[in-house]
């Protein structure tokens, strides 16, 4: 089975403008998930889709949202880019179905830098 | 609230056996992880425990859950140069819905000849 695939694995914007990073989870996972690591945060939840719908969120202001298409496959945006926005962004793919915290799959991530 | 705490920093020597400390918050969280992350890569998933089990056992790596006192470790034995990474410990936090995994802050492992 392939893994999760993100894309792009690099980027660079400038303040002010918006990016969007793309997901591809495991085949047959249902639920994508996002993460952000910075040095000084962590890594932090931003949020989940399952079944087109977000089931979960994190505490990022509404400049951060997501999307999840029939296949499964997701997106996030980041409008109004920010210095502070730079950071590794991490996709997780998972089955969704058990009603816990499955075992996630984390891809290689998008390194977003922000200048 | 959920909070997971990690020391950052472990300096081994190869061969040695390395253990890695977690304490965690959520006491409804029913599963317990362990990922690494080496350099410029994702994380890994390399184990985990149910919340209801003391310990579980996969190759050279042991957890140890305390349950009681929302301690989490992980044992390592025979480490090699190539167990050099972070190690995270997370929690899946059930309060709110599916999926939320809270990390803690990472362990760096330095494994030395």
């Amino acid at each position: 089975k392939a893994g999760v695939t993100q894309t792009p694995r690099y980027l660079i914007k400038t303040r002010g403008q918006q990016v969007t990073l793309s997901c591809s989870p495991i085949s047959g996972h249902r639920s994508v998930s996002w993460y952000q690591q910075t040095p000084g945060q962590g890594l932090q939840f931003l949020f989940e889709y399952f079944s087109e719908t977000q089931r979960n969120k994190g505490n990022f202001p509404g400049r951060f949202s997501g999307r999840q298409f029939s296949n499964s496959r997701s997106e996030m945006n980041v409008s109004t880019l920010e210095l502070g926005d730079s950071a590794l962004y991490l996709c997780a793919s998972s089955p969704g179905t058990s009603g816990r915290s499955d075992e996630q799959f984390f891809g290689p991530g998008t390194r977003l830098t922000v200048l | 609230g959920e909070d997971v705490e990690q020391s950052l920093f472990l300096s081994v020597r190869e061969g040695d056996s390395s253990v890695i400390n977690c304490t965690y918050t959520d006491s409804s969280s029913t599963y317990l992880y362990w990922y690494k992350q080496e350099p410029g890569a994702g994380l890994q998933l390399l184990t985990y425990i149910f919340s209801n089990m003391d310990m579980k056992q996969d190759q050279r790596l042991t957890v140890l859950l305390n349950k009681k006192d929302k301690h989490l470790s992980l044992r390592i034995a025979d480490t090699q140069t190539g167990d050099s990474a972070i190690y995270f410990c997370a929690e899946g936090a059930l309060s709110g819905g599916y999926n939320k995994l809270i990390f803690g802050a990472g362990t760096r492992l330095a494994v030395h000849p």
